[in-house]
């Protein structure tokens, strides 16, 4: 049970749009759609963003959005705006009832 | 709303145990579809689960913790706790609790975390 891989730094201009990526395998990622997304400020806990790949909890701006294609899911942040800034996490389930999470991506918006 | 409060020591000396508690608040611990779960995180780096537990008391642990790993739920005081034997300085985390939630397949509340230092 590795951790999942995300690149380690992510930027854009506010306005514009990113794409964080989170790459596993076919026993986590590729294997299950449930993909979650997690933004974390600095020292706060993370905030449930897109969970079930591609869906949004009630409050969270439809400026996330979240898809996957084989091993690898993707979180996009379209119409970036500062208060976007933050640390994102990608989490998947493992099977055999175990979660794993990726590194972590730092968002920085321009 | 659902709240999650994490307490316990902040500072465990090598080769204890660590043990900490989650206080729920806004919402039944009892009702099923949920798990009570544990996740670290190292200083400066990504999330780690580390295990959770249903109102029943159905645990399931990450295996690289498993042997050191206990997690228990007393229902009558909405609570649910975390105890991890033979600690080293790389248990040296922020720990937090959170809520998973079967139906979206993900963990939808989170207490604050607490830093707990492994040191003598």
């Amino acid at each position: 049970q590795s951790a999942l891989t995300q690149p380690p730094s992510a930027s854009g201009s506010p306005g514009q749009s990113v794409t964080i990526s989170c790459t596993g395998t076919s026993s986590d990622v590729g294997g299950y759609n449930y993909v979650s997304w997690y933004q974390q400020h600095p020292g706060k806990a993370p905030s449930l963003m897109i969970y079930e790949v591609t869906k949004r909890p009630s409050g969270v701006p439809d400026r996330f959005s979240g898809s996957k294609s084989g091993n690898t899911a993707s979180l996009t942040v379209s119409g970036l705006q500062a208060e976007d800034e933050a640390d994102y996490y990608c989490s998947s389930y493992a099977g055999s009832n175990s979660w794993v999470f990726g590194g972590g991506t730092r968002l920085t918006v321009l | 709303q659902v709240q999650l409060q994490e307490s316990g020591p902040g500072l465990v000396k090598p080769s204890q145990t660590l043990s900490l508690t989650c206080t729920v608040s806004g919402g039944s611990i009892s009702s099923g579809g949920y798990y009570w779960s544990w996740i670290r995180q190292h200083p400066g780096k990504g999330l780690e689960w580390i295990g959770y537990t249903s109102y029943s008391g159905s645990t399931y642990y990450n295996p690289s913790l498993k042997s050191r790993v206990t997690i228990s739920v007393d229902t009558s005081k909405t609570q649910f706790s975390l105890k991890l034997s033979s600690v080293t300085a790389a248990d040296t985390a922020v720990y937090y609790c959170a809520r998973y939630y079967d139906n979206s397949g993900s963990f939808d509340y989170w207490g604050q975390g607490t830093l707990v230092t492994v040191s003598s």
